[in-house]
């Protein structure tokens, strides 16, 4: 198993593209999270899907951003005309369950130029 | 609000020293609490949650709620225990994470 995986470890677009971000959790787990770090803060909620489904985006900013889990494949994390703002570390984190452990991929380190 | 504090930016202390990792949070309700780990170079993992009381590599934490505190602690650090810690609080179907505390250990 070999554990949430996440494509691209660095990702550099310029202001105005389009930002793809995927997850694949780990084996058997059907619930991802995505989390946003920028700098010198902490890990901020965005949101939470199970296959399918959003359960809960009330971390996501109301425009640009949109997340999926497909039935199959990865989950995506979707920044559209990406501005400086939005540089940080992207880390998504999947579990088995809702109240069970949540794994954490290595992230993906967004550099809007 | 939920929120969660780490006063400590950094923390550094002397190999054999005790250490103490703060964590402050505000929550109404009754709290579950993690505390993360990232080693260098390495992902994000659960060190312990306070449900499971357990020690973890040497660390304990308790839960003191009427200091609203979840402060993790070792006795006598190592040089391995250098990582980035994070306390984490259960709020609804997410974590709310701290901004975190780097601590360091030198010999």
């Amino acid at each position: 198993n070999a554990g949430v995986m996440q494509n691209p470890r660095h990702l550099v677009r310029r202001r105005g593209q389009e930002a793809r971000l995927r997850c694949s959790p780990m084996k058997g787990h059907s619930h991802v999270y995505w989390y946003r770090q920028l700098p010198e803060e902490g890990l901020k909620f965005m949101v939470y899907l199970q296959k399918e489904n959003i359960i809960d985006e009330s971390g996501m900013p109301k425009e640009r951003f949109s997340a999926e889990f497909p039935k199959e494949g990865p989950s995506i994390l979707r920044i559209q005309q990406v501005v400086r703002g939005d540089s940080a570390a992207y880390f998504c984190a999947s579990s088995g369950g809702r109240n069970t452990e949540a794994f954490f991929g290595q992230g993906t380190r967004l550099t809007v130029v | 609000a939920q929120r969660v504090t780490q006063p400590e930016k950094l923390l550094s202390v002397f190999k054999g020293a005790p250490v103490e990792l703060k964590c402050n949070y505000s929550y109404s309700g009754s709290p579950e609490l993690f505390w993360y780990v990232q080693y260098s170079r390495q992902r994000l993992q659960l060190l312990l949650r306070h449900i499971s009381r357990e020690s973890i590599k040497g660390f304990t934490a308790d839960l003191n709620k009427g200091e609203t505190s979840f402060h993790l602690k070792k006795p006598f650090a190592q040089e391995e225990d250098s990582a980035m810690y994070y306390c984490a609080l259960v709020h609804g179907t997410a974590l709310i994470f701290g901004k975190g505390t780097t601590l360091s250990v030198s010999s």
